[in-house]
């Protein structure tokens, strides 16, 4: 009964190419985020999303797409990866002021 | 300034002792506020939250000072499994959560 899922777990792929990451969540929040999580381990936002609407753009470069079908989804696509987008990118979930849910994450290596 | 700002350590302390950590946020208008546990490789997990009033579950002790805009958690008892990055998380906005950059803590036996 996983409440926020992410696939896949791990990436490595090659600078220049296109990604996709997606996230689920089963929880009926309204609320979804994408945060990096740099080698420094700084958890930066750079995403949110309000019932499919997007709330923040945390001047992130706009090779990087934010989707969200439904509330119970945001998917996060990836044009032309560079070596510094290797991170470990968490989605979460959360209702109003409520304390969010972290998915497991997933490991993007970008050689 | 950075919007929550926390004390990196490593606080390195031994089975059984007493630490405290603090972090600072600089958006007054900020409602909630969280301690999260990270251990290596996983995601962020909430650890309580933090109320006005203060709040203790356990051997964790959270308080908030709203007029000096920071949040401590105090850990009693420190056991090796308490081993792991405390991150301070605040609410500035709704949808909008900033995350300190976390303090490590090492139990040693």
């Amino acid at each position: 009964d996983t409440a926020v899922s992410q696939t896949p777990k791990y990436l490595v792929t090659q600078m220049g190419n296109d990604k996709s990451i997606k996230c689920e969540q089963n929880l009926g929040h309204d609320t979804m985020y994408w945060y990096k999580q740099d080698s420094k381990k700084f958890l930066k936002i750079m995403f949110s999303y309000n019932n499919k609407e997007l709330i923040i753009n945390e001047t992130v470069p706009n090779r990087f797409s934010p989707k969200s079908p439904d509330k119970a989804h945001l998917n996060l696509h990836i044009n032309s990866l560079e070596l510094g987008d290797s991170a470990v990118y968490f989605c979460a979930s959360s209702q109003d002021w409520e304390a969010p849910f972290f998915g497991p994450g997933t490991r993007l290596t970008v050689l | 300034r950075k919007e929550v700002e926390q004390d990196p350590g490593p606080f390195n302390v031994p089975e059984g002792a007493t630490v405290a950590f603090n972090c600072t946020y600089s958006n007054s208008a900020s409602q909630s506020f969280f301690w999260y546990r990270q251990d290596c490789r996983k995601e962020p997990k909430l650890l309580m939250s933090v109320y006005s009033s203060g709040n203790e579950d356990g051997r964790f002790t959270a308080q908030l000072n709203r007029a000096s805009q920071y949040i401590s958690l105090l850990i009693r008892d420190s056991k090796l499994s308490d081993s792991a990055t405390y991150l301070c998380v605040v609410m500035v906005g709704n949808n909008d959560m900033r995350f300190g950059a976390g303090t490590r803590l090492t139990v040693k036996p």
